[in-house]
């Protein structure tokens, strides 16, 4: 159980373009989702918290127009980095839970690659 | 302020035990969590602890000591698929999980 898909993988476009990624619990439901950014050989690194129904709350210095969270569903949240640049190239990994007290289950993760 | 410490790299022979630390300081606790996360992988969830004691989960083992703010990962009859790295999350009063840094593990035959 408690089984997180993401897609796509993996995402190689140009500077500029905006990219969706897709991030559904297929067998829970998550009434909170998470996104999460990590560069080579670092930690991870929060970006944002998304409840069900309403706005998403965005840690420190991570830009909420540039990387748009929409939870409309409990099984379905989408992170869109808009007007992508190379400087945006990471391992993007969402992850979600159902109730406060319980593990995040993570997907496997899109990386990203702006040329 | 919350922090998480835990060594930044270990290295350990296959079929040794070997344990990773987790010290803590955090703004209330509702529980600590381990991950393993393979290089280029999302993690995985191995083990969460919100009673002192020892969690014991096959070859993997979880110990809490909420007084002394600390935890444990304990590895048994390591393999080379081991080779990893171990991250150890506290959730505050908030339902927030504060990461450490994560611990790499390396595997020597």
């Amino acid at each position: 159980g408690a089984v997180v898909s993401q897609h796509p993988s993996r995402v190689i476009c140009k500077s500029g373009t905006s990219v969706k990624i897709e991030c559904r619990s297929l067998d829970f439901q998550a009434t909170t989702m998470f996104w999460y950014r990590q560069f080579p050989k670092q930690s991870l690194m929060l970006m944002a918290t998304s409840n069900e129904g309403s706005k998403a709350t965005y840690e420190q210095g991570v830009e909420k127009d540039k990387f748009l969270i929409n939870h409309a569903s409990l099984t379905l949240s989408t992170l869109t980095v808009t007007s992508a640049h190379p400087e945006d190239s990471s391992f993007y990994i969402c992850s979600a839970r159902d109730r406060e007290v319980q593990p995040q289950h993570f997907g496997d993760g899109t990386r990203l690659s702006i040329l | 302020g919350q922090n998480i410490d835990q060594p930044t790299e270990m290295t350990a022979t296959e079929g040794a035990i070997v344990q990773i630390n987790c010290t803590y300081q955090t703004s209330g606790f509702n529980g600590l969590f381990w991950y393993q996360q393979h290089a280029g992988e999302a993690p995985t969830f191995l083990s969460y602890n919100v009673l002192d004691g020892l969690e014991e989960k096959g070859r993997f083992s979880s110990f809490l000591s909420r007084s002394k703010g600390y935890s444990y990962l304990l590895l048994k009859e390591l393999q080379m698929k081991d080779s990893a790295s171990y991250l150890c999350a506290v959730m505050d009063s908030n339902y927030q999980l504060i990461w450490g840094a994560g611990t790499k593990l390396i595997i020597k035959p």
